[in-house]
This record gives C-alpha cells, sequence and structure tokens, in this order.
C-alpha cells in the first residue's frame, strides 16, 4: 500500500472547523482514501473513504485534491468526543485486504 | 446491531505461558480481521479470514502466534509461550465479505495483555 504523511498532532477548540491533512504523493489510480479513527482506549473506528471526488456523511467531509496527491478530513464543527487518532490509509483495489496504519494525528480538542 | 466483541478485555500472563484471544465478528461477516497495537509498533495486522479461504498469515510476527476461525464465526488467537513484547493490545475487525477494497472493517475493543 502506498504510503501517508500526517501531522502528528493537531489542535483545535470545541464548535470550530477541524481540518486534517493527507499527503499521499504516490497515489496510484486505483487507492481508495480511508479515514479511520481511534477515540482513547477503544478499537478504531471508520470515518469516510473516497475515490476521486469529495464526499460527505455524518460525520465528516473528505475533500480530495484534483491531483489525488493529498486530502483533508473536515470536522465541520468539533467536539470534545472528536478528540482521537485520525489515520488516513490507502487502500490499492489490487492489493492486500488488510489496513495499514501510519502514525496518524492526533487531535486535541480544547473545550 | 451487536458489534465485534472481543474477550478477556483484559489479560495477565506469566512470561512462557500460552494465552488464548477470542473474538466474535459481526454476525454475517464472513471476512475478520487481527491486528496488534503496541506502544513501540502502532497497530500492526496479523491475520485475515475470508470464508473457507485460507487465511492470510503474513503478518504473524512468529510460529508462537497462530489463529482459527471455527464455523466461519468466532475467532481464537493463540500465543504460545508468550514474551514480553507480546504485551500489546489486541484487535479483532470484521466485514461483510472483505473482497472490497472500499469495504469498512469494524473494529472490537480489544484485548489488553500482559506478560510479566
Amino acid at each position: 500500500d502506498a504510503k501517508t504523511t500526517q501531522p502528528n498532532s493537531m489542535e483545535s477548540n470545541e464548535e470550530e472547523p477541524v481540518h486534517l491533512p493527507c499527503n499521499h504523493s504516490t497515489i496510484s489510480g486505483t487507492d481508495y482514501i480511508h479515514w479511520y479513527r481511534q477515540l482513547p482506549s477503544q478499537g478504531p473506528e471508520y470515518v469516510i473513504h473516497g475515490l476521486t471526488s469529495n464526499v460527505n456523511n455524518r460525520m465528516a467531509s473528505l475533500a480530495i485534491a484534483e491531483d489525488r496527491k493529498s486530502s483533508t478530513l473536515i470536522l465541520h464543527r468539533a467536539t470534545l468526543r472528536d478528540a482521537a487518532v485520525y489515520y488516513c490509509i490507502l487502500r490499492d483495489v489490487k492489493g492486500a485486504q488488510k489496513l495499514v496504519f501510519g502514525q496518524g494525528t492526533r487531535l486535541t480538542i480544547n473545550p | 446491531g451487536a458489534g465485534v466483541s472481543q474477550s478477556p478485555s483484559n489479560k495477565v500472563t506469566e512470561k512462557g505461558k500460552d494465552v488464548e484471544l477470542r473474538c466474535d465478528p459481526i454476525s454475517g461477516h464472513t471476512a475478520l480481521y487481527w491486528y496488534r497495537q503496541s506502544l513501540g509498533q502502532g497497530l500492526e495486522f496479523l491475520i485475515y479470514f475470508q470464508g473457507n479461504s485460507a487465511p492470510d498469515k503474513s503478518g504473524l510476527p512468529s510460529d508462537r502466534f497462530s489463529a482459527e476461525r471455527t464455523g466461519g464465526s468466532v475467532s481464537t488467537l493463540t500465543i504460545q509461550r508468550t514474551q514480553q513484547e507480546d504485551s500489546a493490545v489486541y484487535l479483532c475487525a470484521s466485514s461483510f465479505q472483505g473482497l472490497r477494497r472500499e469495504e469498512t472493517q469494524y473494529f472490537g475493543p480489544g484485548t489488553r495483555l500482559l506478560v510479566l
């Protein structure tokens, strides 16, 4: 699976939007961009995924650059419960089924 | 519906003992995965089961680690002759079919293993 690069940590305030960046300059045309997050003392949970177009769901939005070499996870109005480690993962349609986790971004939300 | 469940939640064992960790996937999910998360290594893949196919064991760190999945449902991860470096959180995940790369994996809460 192609490599992703994320900032080690970010901080934001409650009720403000949060933009979590991910660089994946070696992405292939068949790689899906997935985001998972891990709340303290819990297993990871799925957030969102996309291929080329921007995606929205009840949890977040995913903005994908036109050249697909970067993407941004957007939390529109952060709550304290959004404090977690966020992982950006590329999944190749031809690759293995496993998820390959990097170090992720540790998001801190200030009240 | 019920999510992925794992037992025990916590396990403390002595070096050299064998341990068994259990995972109950979401009902109807045919794909099951084991990962582990340790302080030094982050989250790493261990093994993947999909239906009746041969499991992908490429992530197992040594022959002391083994896993089985009985009846296409419950899975047991066994660690023989535990070592202190086996201390980690062992996470199980399941997905509906495990055949499409865009498919979501659903994780359990994990088993926290401490080897003294």
